[in-house]
């Protein structure tokens, strides 16, 4: 069964430093998201990505975040300068087309120091 | 932000029905009502989705109100590894989807 794969499992980075956390969704998909969950909170949405740019961004997705689909596979998202506070999972999602469920990637926990 | 109201917390006997109610009283009509789950910090799980016809697949039946303004989650025998925090989600026209608190579900011998 094909799913969404997430690179790496944990990333642990100093405050002010950049970090890209790297998804492969499923292929064929259309339509992908990041979320981030913060320990022990909800399950937060950041960006939809559809056809080659932004759809939709939530108030968190400042410009600190950046989202790219380098090469037709990947969909990265890159933090230029981390804070204390992005610590927290970061889940991709992949969707095949509109309405359709959302597939969800085992997470990447970034811890900032 | 979410549309959904959900209870924060639920138990259920291994091997009985859990009943997960979700209360949506500010749908529009073309949304669609979605249930996933999240078990310990994996990544959410989607279990099944609806328009205004109940719906059952292998993992669940959902069962929505004829106003539309509510529905209820079915799992018809819950197991120990059913155990983890449900949500319920209206998907909005622009195809986002916003996560409530959910309900955790704990499933006991």
């Amino acid at each position: 069964e094909p799913e969404v794969t997430q690179t790496p499992s944990h990333q642990v980075t100093q405050m002010g430093q950049e970090v890209i956390l790297r998804c492969v969704p499923i292929s064929n998909h259309l339509y992908f998201y990041w979320y981030r969950q913060i320990l022990g909170q909800k399950v937060e949405f950041l960006v939809s990505f559809y056809n080659n740019e932004i759809s939709e961004k939530s108030e968190i997705f400042d410009d600190q975040f950046s989202v790219e689909r380098p090469d037709g596979s990947n969909f990265t998202l890159k933090i230029r300068s981390t804070k204390l506070e992005d610590s927290a999972m970061y889940f991709c999602a992949s969707q095949g087309q509109t309405y359709n469920e959302q597939f969800f990637g085992p997470g990447t926990r970034l811890t900032v120091l | 932000d979410a549309k959904t109201t959900q209870p924060p917390s639920m138990d259920c006997a291994e091997g009985r029905a859990a009943n997960l109610p979700c209360n949506h009283s500010t749908i529009s009509g073309n949304e669609y009502v979605y249930w996933y789950r999240q078990i310990h910090s994996q990544g959410p799980q989607y279990i099944i989705h609806g328009l205004k016809n109940n719906e059952t697949n292998e993992m669940a039946s959902l069962i929505i109100t004829e106003d539309r303004k509510s529905s209820t989650l079915i799992l018809p025998h819950a197991t120990l590894r059913d155990t983890a925090v449900y949500y319920c989600i209206v998907r909005d026209n622009n195809n986002d989807m916003r996560f409530g608190a959910g309900t955790r579900l704990t499933v006991k011998p």
